[in-house]
């Protein structure tokens, strides 16, 4: 089973600072890899799928890259609207896995 | 407009099982090319995929888990259904469904989700 690990646990940033963090695979995951935001009380949204491409609606501040092992989500400049948890999530064969997440809360 | 609606016993025993339905309206549930997750999330604590079942009706589950799930379908009713057997109060959590879709391989990220519904197991 492949395990997610992301980093930091918890992020403190101010709005209008670039926020990045970090998710590592255990083994390759090639670019199976996606990521999601959720808020207090809500379902998580999908952002990110395939490591790099933005889901439909997702603003340009967000962005993913990476591959195999090491991926990363980038903010490139918070908005109030984006203090809240991130997860990733990957595919291996047919089963899936996620991240414990990252917290990025308003500093 | 997709929607996942879940509905269930919000209330389960220890040692009974636990039974949730999520509804899909606005598309159909046979269409191909994806996959009908369950997913939950402890209070306070992070996500664990649960399961899905493929358009196809093949199954996969959690390993941690597969002792005690099943995930079916109901194609005429358009909804899905989760059973968790021998539920002990770690099983307490928001439970999620969802629709995975892929561009290319099995249908992994989720982009459609449910609202979620709260279980709790206490006698």
């Amino acid at each position: 089973e492949i395990v997610l690990t992301q980093s930091p646990a918890t992020l403190s940033l101010s709005p209008g600072e670039r926020a990045t963090l970090s998710c590592r695979a255990s083994q390759s995951v090639s670019s199976y890899l996606a990521w999601y935001q959720q808020k207090p009380g809500q379902a998580p949204r999908l952002l990110i799928y395939d490591a790099s491409n933005r889901a439909t609606g997702i603003p340009a501040r967000f962005s993913g890259s990476g591959s195999g092992t090491d991926f990363t989500l980038t903010i490139s400049s918070l908005e109030p609207e984006d203090f809240a948890v991130y997860y990733c999530q990957q595919r291996s064969n047919w089963l899936f896995t996620f991240g414990p997440g990252t917290k990025v809360d308003i500093k | 407009q997709l929607q996942l609606q879940e509905s269930g016993s919000g209330l389960v025993k220890p040692s009974q099982t636990l039974s949730l339905t999520c509804a899909v309206s606005g598309g159909s549930i046979s269409s191909g090319g994806y996959s009908w997750s369950w997913i939950r999330q402890p209070p306070g604590k992070g996500l664990e995929w649960i399961g899905y079942i493929y358009h196809s009706g093949s199954t996969y589950y959690n390993p941690s888990l597969k002792s005690r799930v099943t995930i079916s379908v109901d194609r005429s009713k358009n909804q899905f259904s989760l059973k968790l057997s021998s539920v002990t109060a770690a099983d307490t959590a928001v439970y999620y469904c969802a629709r995975g879709i892929a561009v290319a391989g099995p249908p992994y990220y989720f982009d459609y989700w449910g609202q979620g519904t709260l279980v709790t197991v206490s006698s």
